[in-house]
């Protein structure tokens, strides 16, 4: 069963306007979530993280909101630039024992149309 | 800038060999990680490794194994190349630490076995 699921696989944006991208995760116990950005043909790299004991955390146009209760995160990218068209992986984990592994979920497809 | 090298981009075996895949990192980190992704099933850790000859069994292991010998490099072997192990993998490494520390990742290795 997953424990961290994008339910959007894809999502489409003009250019300019604003990207919101959801993860929703079932365990309780994760404390620590971050965002990547893949490529085609490259590895994921890191993008932004947040700490359960926050709620927002902004850097540049990305912005990652943190709702416990809901077991909800998203990313806002503002404003989407072509350049942004890539996959998004939201990750997350605990701090102890099997908890501490990375659980992704599957993606979501974002293109941002000029 | 974090360098995660994997030592191809594609390569191409024979069900039955035996397959050596390689990674380095130049940033002293820790933790190496294997992964392979598959459409459809995201990202599956297959190892990881803490620490020089530590290495602990990820998602799924089976088929595979690893080889730390150095700090810096991490090696993924495929005892006996099957076709369902035709897939993207990617090596990553982080600091010591869990989910808080970010994984850096390589551009992956494309493997087909015929």
């Amino acid at each position: 069963d997953q424990q961290v699921k994008q339910n959007s696989p894809s999502l489409s944006v003009q250019e300019g306007r604003i990207s919101i991208l959801n993860c929703d995760y079932t365990n309780s116990m994760f404390d620590y979530f971050l965002w990547y950005k893949k490529y085609p043909a490259e590895g994921p790299t890191f993008l932004i993280s947040i700490s359960s004991i926050k709620d927002k955390n902004e850097d540049g146009r990305f912005t990652v909101f943190l709702n416990k209760s809901a077991k909800h995160l998203s990313l806002h990218i503002v404003p989407s630039q072509p350049g942004d068209s890539a996959v998004y992986f939201c990750a997350a984990s605990g701090n102890a024992g099997n908890n501490r592994k990375l659980i992704w979920g599957l993606g979501t497809s974002l293109a941002v149309n000029p | 800038d974090v360098k995660v090298t994997q030592s191809s981009r594609y390569l191409v075996k024979r069900t039955g060999e035996k397959v050596f895949l390689e990674c380095v990192q130049d940033m002293d980190h820790e933790n190496m990680f294997w992964y392979r992704q598959d459409p459809g099933l995201g990202l599956r850790l297959i190892y990881f490794s803490y620490d020089v000859k530590m290495k602990e069994k990820g998602d799924i292991p089976e088929g595979y194994s690893v080889s730390r010998e150095k700090k810096e490099r991490f090696s993924l072997i495929l005892e006996s190349a099957s076709t369902n192990q035709t897939s993207m993998y990617l090596c990553a490494s982080s600091f010591s630490g869990w989910g808080n520390q970010p994984q850096h990742f390589g551009d992956g290795t494309r493997l087909s076995i015929l």
